[in-house]
């Protein structure tokens, strides 16, 4: 059974930083792109990153570029989101979210979600 | 970037109707759409990918359509349990961009 696991949401003031990680299982995690999503309270879906299963390609949307890294370590089957210089519309649930296959794929499997909260 | 519009962004309709949501792109995305359900409080699934395909256990009455600018999910007979709502994404390329959403309600 494939699973997403996020952790290390939670408050922070606006300029601060947070790293968000998500914990997978169940699948081969090497062979998948994965994604970052997030969700405003009572928004819609935004796409925020993406990275391929070996970690060499990272696609960022362009209002966290330059300031949002997307890693992995695939020797822990872990996904990070090193999000810095936060704003306050950056308030978020943050999904991770497994691809069907590559980093253009549709996104199959998705986590429960970490809220991330910035504000003073 | 390609912008993705839905229409309608909410519709009510009785249980046994036929549903129609669009979804339309900025500019052509071949058939590298997908449709997702949030159930409220829920994590959004995975309805249909490649414009058409029914992704494993989504129930026959979904179906999608399109390719191009302009795609369709349609729900044959609407349920109780489809209550949600309903987001397209494209995935030719990045950004992978979702559209606004329609939020579906029993009349």
């Amino acid at each position: 059974e494939v699973q997403l696991l996020e952790s290390g949401g939670g408050l922070v003031q606006p300029g601060g930083s947070l790293r968000l990680s998500c914990a997978a299982s169940g699948f081969t995690f090497s062979a998948y792109a994965i994604t970052w999503v997030r969700q405003a309270p009572g928004k819609g879906l935004e796409w925020v990153s993406a990275i391929s299963g070996s970690g060499d390609s990272t696609d960022y949307a362009a209002s966290v570029k330059g300031r949002f890294t997307i890693s992995r370590d695939n020797s822990k089957n872990t996904l990070y989101l090193q999000m810095n210089t936060l704003r306050a519309e950056d308030t978020a649930v943050y999904y991770c979210a497994k691809t069907r296959s590559g980093m253009v794929a549709a996104i199959n499997y998705w986590g429960q979600g970490t809220l991330v909260t910035v504000s003073s | 970037d390609i912008q993705m519009t839905q229409s309608p962004s909410s519709l009510s309709a009785s249980v046994g109707d036929r549903v129609t949501i669009t979804c339309r792109a900025s500019q052509g995305i071949r058939n590298y759409l997908a449709w997702y359900q949030q159930k409220p409080g829920k994590v959004p699934k995975l309805l249909i990918y490649a414009a058409s395909t029914l992704q494993s256990g989504v129930p026959s009455r979904f179906s999608g359509s399109g390719s191009g600018t302009d795609f369709t999910l349609t729900i044959s007979s609407l349920q109780p349990e489809d209550v949600a709502t309903y987001y397209c994404q494209k995935y030719n390329s990045a950004p992978l961009t979702f559209g606004g959403g329609t939020k579906v309600e029993i009349k």
